[in-house]
């Protein structure tokens, strides 16, 4: 299995309603993350998990919550989104850095279209 | 992180040779030289990778100029499938994060 798996493709939801993307790979990756992107712009990262552990948060708002139950699972809970949150959300994952000169490509699956009325 | 530059848009006829560049003046050492690609409504795809030495995979060449301060994604022959974004992007070795530049759309002409 060579593939990042997300579900669901499609969501609506509202500005009070919570709800929750998910994520799952098997390939044995320990490095899993979230992307948003924005139509005709580029990927933007959200978070790193490293080993099932946060590693990087890069300054998101506290209404996106990141989870990762085990090393083939990354959730993102959404809360008391805002209409500029309408997004495609990405999740790929990697080899962690190990400590020598190594570097891994990664695998991107094929998003969350989310829209928040 | 250093930055990379690459043209907004390119050009290509179906079934020629696509050269696609990338400027990375600020690059260290030790950083790869990553490309990425972006279909439309699907997530990015990883092309291929290099440190100092050209490489070549099943989907396209990766030239890399002796100085590391630009190099050259190729594909050989365009088909109307490799019309895409594609993404230049430096990681540092260890790195767990890809930082996504503008990018280049390539639009291919039958």
């Amino acid at each position: 299995d060579t593939e990042v798996t997300q579900t669901p493709k499609h969501l609506v939801m509202g500005m009070t309603n919570k709800k929750s993307l998910k994520c799952e790979q098997h390939m044995g990756h320990r490095a899993m993350y979230w992307y948003k992107q924005k139509a005709k712009k580029p990927p933007e990262l959200m978070f790193v998990y490293s080993y099932e552990k946060l590693s990087i948060n890069e300054s998101v708002p506290s209404r996106f919550s990141p989870e990762c139950p085990n090393s083939s699972l990354l959730n993102l809970h959404l809360h008391a989104l805002q209409p500029e949150d309408s997004a495609l959300y990405l999740c790929a994952s990697s080899q962690a850095p190990g400590r020598g000169p190594s570097n891994y490509g990664y695998t991107f699956g094929s998003g969350t279209r989310l829209t928040v009325v | 992180d250093a930055k990379t530059t690459q043209p907004n848009s390119m050009e290509s006829n179906e079934e020629e040779p696509v050269h696609l560049p990338c400027n990375h003046s600020t690059i260290s050492g030790t950083d790869y030289i990553h490309w990425y690609r972006q279909l439309p409504s699907q997530g990015p795809e990883y092309v291929i990778h290099g440190l100092t030495s050209n490489v070549n995979n099943r989907m396209a060449s990766l030239a890399i100029a002796e100085d590391r301060k630009s190099s050259t994604l190729i594909l050989h022959r365009a088909t109307l499938r490799d019309a895409a974004v594609y993404y230049c992007i430096l990681n540092p070795p260890g790195a767990n994060n890809l930082f996504f530049g503008t990018g280049t759309r390539l639009t291919v002409i039958p």
